[in-house]
């Protein structure tokens, strides 16, 4: 079964850098997945795609201070150079033929 | 500029309808599955159903299967989630989502959702 693990909840100060995890589940550790942010009160944007391999592309508009790698089954998102407005819920998003399957997300406080 | 703009949403009784819809702009909207999503207050992201597009068929959550339907026309450039039978776990905020780019009935590249509307809010209420 596809699974995505997130921590509840991660929290780092302003100017700091963050590494969020996503876990896939075991026997999917070629599988991409997608960032998404959701700021407090909006609807979710697109952030960026991690493949397997470590690479990681990014949707429009998206600053230098976001990046994505891999290792085995774990996707990171690290945000450097913290800003207030990064405080946000962040969501891993796989697939499969015939399913989409989101992470539990990741409350994001900067202190 | 891509834009999603749901709409449909509102207050309804336990056991009955709606009819969301989803307006696109900005890409080609007949060559793109398309996706329903929706987050019931304070919750994570669910995802609901996919419409293939000419290159793909439907799908549902277990959550929503046999009652909700998903269509698409392509003239007006709009998505449909027809909900049926609704109950009051079905309380959410839904949203649209550009799913794959399924054209010329195959489809290429990845699921990710790059585009999302702004939602509209069910809320599932006697």
């Amino acid at each position: 079964q596809l699974v995505l693990t997130q921590s509840p909840s991660a929290s780092a100060s302003l100017g700091a850098s963050v590494k969020l995890t996503c876990t896939l589940s075991g026997g999917h550790s070629t599988y991409a997945i997608a960032w998404h942010q959701q700021q407090p009160e909006k609807g979710p944007r697109y952030l960026m795609k991690v493949n397997s391999d470590g690479t990681h592309t990014k949707g429009d508009g998206i600053p230098d201070r976001f990046s994505g790698f891999s290792s085995g089954t774990e996707r990171y998102l690290t945000i450097s150079s913290l800003q207030s407005e990064d405080e946000a819920d962040y969501y891993c998003q796989t697939w499969a033929p015939g399913i989409r399957v989101f992470g539990g997300g990741t409350k994001l406080t900067v202190l | 500029e891509v834009q999603l703009l749901e709409s449909g949403g509102g207050l309804v009784q336990p056991g009955g309808s709606l009819r969301l819809s989803c307006a696109v702009s900005g890409f080609t909207f007949s060559d793109y599955a398309m996706s329903w999503v929706r987050q019931a207050p304070g919750k994570g992201l669910e995802w609901v159903s996919i419409e293939g597009g000419s290159g793909g068929s439907t799908h549902f959550a277990d959550s929503v299967k046999g009652r909700f339907t998903i269509s698409r026309d392509n003239s007006k450039n709009t998505l449909y989630l027809q909900m049926n039978s609704l109950r009051v776990d079905d309380t959410a905020v839904y949203y649209c989502a550009r799913d794959r780019h399924c054209g010329g009935g195959t489809c290429t590249g990845d699921s990710a959702f790059q585009y999302w509307g702004q939602g509209t809010l069910v809320t599932v209420s006697s």
